[in-house]
């Protein structure tokens, strides 16, 4: 079956950690996307990358890193700069052009301890 | 700019009701329509999409129409199920704006029997 895995299902954070999420999908898909998701706001883009080795910046960037290294594989970490990381983490895949429809995964639910 | 408004919730209906979820949008283009589906600790399901003016997207018993006269793309179902319970998001795709989405804050929906 095709689609697009996110693990863990719960990740739990310390103070001054970074944690990474992971995000794999096997639709062939050349555009891969993290949105961040809090209760009552809606998606918020984090990063989105279109094609591998290229990334960029959305709406909440500050605080979180990605890497392209692989068509199929799109992690993201929280760094320790994100002083408000507990949300929900939703990722996302399309063929890459305009208007595409987007596929997302299960998400990870990211909380402090 | 590109910007997607959804009516408040929470809307609480019984089972076979008629329903309704309003959604506008403002586009500088020529934008894509959707209407997502999320389930209590899930990932959003794409549920149906529109492409051009007065297209309709239907599935599962939903329809909406894309209205380009009046910017909208609201949701209906003539008869609502207990199974139907979930946050349904508006969005769009920009035209011009390669890959970006911009969704509503969702309308969460429960069916009670």
């Amino acid at each position: 079956d095709g689609g697009i895995t996110q693990s863990p299902k719960y990740l739990f954070r310390k103070e001054g950690q970074n944690v990474t999420l992971s995000c794999e999908q096997n639709l062939n898909h050349d555009a891969m996307y993290w949105y961040r998701q809090d209760p009552g706001q809606g998606l918020r883009l984090i990063y989105y990358s279109q094609i591998v080795n290229d990334f960029q910046k959305g709406d909440i960037a500050e605080g979180y890193s990605v890497s392209r290294e692989k068509k199929e594989s799109f992690p993201l970490t929280v760094t320790s700069a994100q002083k408000n990381p507990t949300a929900f983490y939703l990722c996302a895949s399309s063929l890459g052009t305009t208007q595409e429809t987007q596929y997302f995964g299960p998400g990870t639910r990211l909380l402090v301890l | 700019g590109n910007s997607v408004t959804q009516m408040e919730g929470p809307v609480t209906l019984s089972e076979e009701a008629f329903l309704t979820i309003n959604c506008t949008y403002t586009a500088t283009g020529y934008p894509s329509l959707f209407w997502y589906v999320q389930y209590p600790g899930e990932g959003l399901q794409l549920l149906l999409k529109a492409t051009k003016a007065d297209d309709k997207g239907s599935n599962k018993g939903f329809e909406a129409t894309y209205r380009k006269e009046t910017t909208s793309f609201h949701l209906e179902k003539g008869s609502v199920q207990v199974s139907d319970s979930a946050v349904y998001f508006c969005a769009l795709s920009d035209s011009f704006i390669r890959n970006q989405f911009y969704f509503g804050t969702g309308t969460s929906l429960t069916v009670i029997p």
